[in-house]
């Protein structure tokens, strides 16, 4: 399998500010996605990234508060935009190496906490 | 709406003891099966995936899990635990030809030695 590299692994960061999180695979994948996981809940997929092509948000995710950029097959970026402390989450990148059929490969995450 | 269910949230467990955690679904249609596993501090990985043929599907570090497809389940199974296998285990399902998999709640598995 692949490697996948999350940047920042955590942050703090105050109310009303954005940060980005960036993923990087050292391989060229099918697909890649972004999920939140809060404390306590399941996984819930916020967004696929599209490669050259604005994402596809799902149910109660809008690209204001969560801009998606993947501009080529290894990278892509989630910016969690004019943050408040309901955003804190772990953010995940998960790529899909083959077929829609295929299993997720997952980074590491990043742990965001918002004051 | 299609869901998974995970049956257990929190299960403590002794080594050596045998575990089954409980994972069902809800569609009728052919499916694709995962146990995905999150030891403390690390990254989500698979365990074992089911998408056609035998229905008991061995995984690695010695789990497996049955597809019962009458029952809508995919049990996860391991005849004697260890410590290392404190994690937490999440259940998910791709129905049909939908791309998005759904996740389980998760259960968290605590072993003691």
């Amino acid at each position: 399998s692949a490697v996948i590299s999350q940047k920042p692994s955590r942050d703090i960061c105050q109310r009303g500010t954005s940060l980005t999180i960036q993923c990087q695979v050292d391989s060229q994948v099918t697909m890649m996605f972004w999920y939140r996981q809060q404390p306590g809940q399941s996984l819930t997929l916020i967004a696929t990234a599209n490669q050259g092509s604005e994402a596809t948000y799902e149910s109660g995710f809008v690209i204001d508060k969560f801009p998606i950029s993947r501009p080529n097959l290894t990278f892509s970026t989630l910016t969690v935009s004019n943050m408040s402390p309901e955003d804190s989450s772990i953010y995940l990148c998960s790529v899909v190496f083959s077929s829609m059929a295929g299993e997720l490969f997952f980074g590491e995450g990043s742990r965001l906490t918002v004051l | 709406a299609q869901s998974v269910s995970q049956h257990n949230h929190h299960v403590i467990l002794s080594e050596a003891a045998s575990l089954e955690l409980g994972c069902n679904y809800s569609y009728g249609g052919t499916v694709n099966l995962f146990w995905y596993v999150q030891y403390p501090g690390q990254h989500l990985q698979l365990l074992l995936k089911y998408f056609s043929g035998d229905p008991l599907v061995k995984g690695i570090k010695g789990f497996e899990a049955e597809f019962i497809k009458s029952k809508f389940s995919f049990n996860l199974r391991k005849p004697s635990v260890q410590w290392s296998d404190t994690a937490e285990y999440f259940c998910a399902v791709r129905a049909g030809n939908n791309r998005k998999l759904i996740w389980g709640l998760g259960t968290s598995l605590a072993v003691n030695p």
